[in-house]
């Protein structure tokens, strides 16, 4: 079956980089994405990224995608205190009984320390 | 994107009672996805509504437990039967994009059960 993992805590400090890292199992992926949570609120969709694509780039966001290794990353530049959140991994799987079905990781809670 | 509203937002509700959460969109949508997200875990896809046919459950969600209703394009309720504390989650329900690479998610149900 399908399995997404991330590193559970990632700290950063104010105007740093952020690299946020996540690997998943599922070969026949069509997609992957990065959501955002706050605190008490919904997902936010961040980005997404086609998996014939290895790159993805959208303002402070790179997305970057090692198909081989099954491997993501996010990485947000010049990291603000309002990045402070979970953020999540996910992979859609467009193909039999799971089509539209995503499968996500356990998230990465962010803190960006001023 | 799709904008997406969850009633209600929040509730505590006594053990052995059951709970119907609305999900609007506004949108005509195909598919329309119920997820579950307890204290501290990630998501877990519950079940996909699909207009005009009865809902699909994932494993380990059974149709008793979580009945779904799917009555136009732009809506979905999920009730939530015969409430246990196990159950206080977060309930979002989410809809495809119209490329339908992209899901788009509601602010969520924050659910208590005591």
């Amino acid at each position: 079956g399908e399995d997404v993992e991330q590193s559970l805590f990632l700290s950063v400090r104010e105007g740093d980089s952020s690299v946020i890292n996540c690997t998943y199992t599922d070969s026949s992926s069509t997609y992957l994405y990065w959501y955002k949570q706050e605190p008490g609120a919904g997902l936010q969709l961040l980005t997404y990224i086609f998996s014939n694509m290895d790159m993805k780039q959208d303002q402070r966001l790179t997305v970057l995608l090692n198909k081989k290794d099954k491997h993501l990353s996010l990485r947000i530049a010049d990291t603000q205190t309002g990045d402070s959140a979970i953020y999540f991994c996910a992979e859609h799987n467009a193909g039999g009984t799971s089509y539209g079905k995503l499968t996500f990781g356990q998230g990465t809670i962010l803190t960006v320390h001023p | 994107s799709a904008v997406i509203s969850q009633k209600p937002s929040r509730d505590i509700c006594q053990r052995g009672t059951s709970l119907t959460i609305q999900c609007q969109v506004d949108s005509q949508v195909t598919m329309m996805f119920w997820y579950r997200q307890q204290p501290g875990q990630s998501l877990t896809l519950i079940a996909t509504a699909n207009q005009g046919s009865e809902a699909t459950y994932e494993s380990g969600f059974v149709i008793d437990k979580f009945p779904i209703s799917r009555p136009n394009l732009t809506f979905s309720t999920l009730t939530v039967s015969n409430m246990s504390p196990e159950d206080s989650s977060i309930y979002l329900c989410s809809v495809e994009g119209g490329g339908r690479e992209t899901q788009y998610f509601g602010p969520g149900t924050r659910l208590l059960v005591l």
